[in-house]
């Protein structure tokens, strides 16, 4: 268990909706990474959130939008869902500027049909 | 742009026997370079990482082995054993690894009994 916890575990929803997935990083970690894993692409780096400021941006969509509130935890934010965001979207939090290792949560699987 | 590239993507190895992935990148500010592994189901988690400042870390039967001048890296697992069967990733990053990560495609490999 990393410690790091994402909800839901699966979604199914179609297409045009929006979405709202939740993490929860480890006790004491500043730093929340949203990750995307497709069968294609692999792991794809969408947006990184440090003590509530963002910090980077990968390859995130205009249609996704993430947010990290006062108690850490995070939200990714996905909408006008198409067949093709179908994804395990992954969580993963660290301890700012020390090893660098990111606990990732079991993830996400988000189904657009 | 792939900013790191593994292969193969997928190996089959027999028991005991040694199974290598190998990753190159091209980003020359790159100074953390992690594998990370994955079961089904699972979230990605660390296994081994090195810093370009040596050639070879060892932990146990796994190795990783870097050559900065050809700007590349492996993974070497010594004496398989059919619990190795996983989905490994490596991955690079700057300011080492405070950033977040740059992930290859992955290599899916099965260690046959």
């Amino acid at each position: 268990d990393s410690g790091v916890t994402q909800t839901p575990k699966h979604l199914i929803t179609a297409t045009g909706q929006r979405v709202t997935l939740r993490c929860s990083p480890r006790s004491g970690d500043l730093s929340v990474y949203w990750y995307q894993q497709s069968l294609d692409q692999g792991l794809q780096f969408l947006i990184q959130y440090y003590n509530g400021e963002e910090r980077a941006k990968g390859n995130i969509l205009e249609r996704f939008s993430a947010q990290q509130f006062p108690d850490l935890h995070s939200e990714l934010n996905l909408s006008s869902l198409e067949l093709g965001d179908s994804a395990l979207y992954f969580c993963a939090s660290s301890v700012e500027g020390t090893t660098g290792e990111l606990f990732f949560g079991e993830g996400s699987r988000l189904t657009v049909l | 742009q792939q900013q790191v590239k593994q292969s193969p993507q997928s190996l089959i190895v027999q028991k005991g026997g040694i199974s290598i992935i190998n990753c190159a990148y091209e980003n020359t500010a790159f100074d953390y370079f992690p594998w990370y592994q994955q079961f089904p189901g699972k979230g990605p988690a660390l296994l081994i990482a090195i810093r370009p400042d040596v050639s070879e870390k060892k932990e146990g039967r796994f190795t990783i082995s870097f050559n900065k001048s050809a700007k590349q890296f492996s993974l070497h697992i010594m004496d398989s054993q059919p619990g190795d069967s996983a989905t490994y990733f490596c991955a690079a990053s700057t300011n080492w690894g405070a950033d977040g990560l740059t992930f290859g495609k992955g290599t899916h490999l099965i260690i046959q009994p």
